[in-house]
């Protein structure tokens, strides 16, 4: 079983959508995670933390339950320039990072 | 804030070719520094990291060895590339709070 799990989609919406990406972890010790974005042959960039409470950034959600051993990202009124891939990574041990494989979103006019 | 560097930003090789890419950090002091690669339809795949000067840890055994011969410099080798070392290698150090700051990868086409 893979360290961190997502559904490579891709999930095609149209503008103005709300579409949600989930991603589970098997390492309960995990202590930190981060959803990160990744455009077509570029590098990816960090999106927003992931806190047990939950947090949101503009049109962007996060939340971890810990229970369950998953992490979630929802993103409201969908835009065009969101298309992109969407990593999920939780921490592992003081160096490490673990990545999922990606989630792509492609939202069409 | 930090900026990496890494050249060359493309790179097309014949199997059994060494390499070298390079990995250059500025606007921080002894990072820890990644190495990571992606494969086409793959994520990203740790491979090696340092948290100071000749200090190397590798995650998978392969064809690959890293050196940090300065502080803020990672170096990622092979003395004879196969086919399958084929992909994206980002650099990485240390953001704020516990994130990842990647450089703008250099994508390596072993043929």
């Amino acid at each position: 079983r893979k360290e961190v799990e997502q559904d490579p989609g891709p999930f095609n919406v149209p503008e103005g959508a709300t579409v949600a990406f989930n991603c589970t972890y098997s390492n309960s010790a995990s202590q930190s995670f981060f959803w990160y974005r990744q455009d077509c042959r570029k590098e990816p960039k960090l999106l927003m933390s992931v806190y047990s409470s939950g947090n949101e950034d503009g049109r962007f959600t996060a939340q971890l339950n810990r229970a369950s051993q998953y992490i979630s990202l929802l993103i409201r009124d969908s835009k065009l320039s969101d298309s992109a891939t969407y990593l999920c990574v939780g921490t592992s041990g003081t160096y490490k990072y673990i990545f999922g494989t990606g989630t792509r979103l492609k939202v069409l006019a | 804030s930090q900026t990496i560097h890494q050249w060359p930003a493309t790179l097309v090789q014949p199997v059994g070719s060494p390499l070298s890419l390079e990995c250059t950090v500025e606007g921080t002091s002894n990072p820890n520094l990644y190495w990571y690669r992606q494969a086409a339809g793959r994520g990203l795949q740790l491979l090696f990291y340092s948290v100071g000067i000749g200090q190397i840890s590798s995650e998978v055994p392969q064809n690959l060895s890293a050196s940090r011969p300065q502080d803020r410099q990672f170096i990622l080798s092979s003395k004879k590339l196969l086919l399958s070392d084929s992909g994206f290698y980002l650099c990485a150090c240390p953001g704020p709070r516990e994130t990842q700051y990647f450089g703008p990868g250099t994508r390596l086409l072993v043929l």
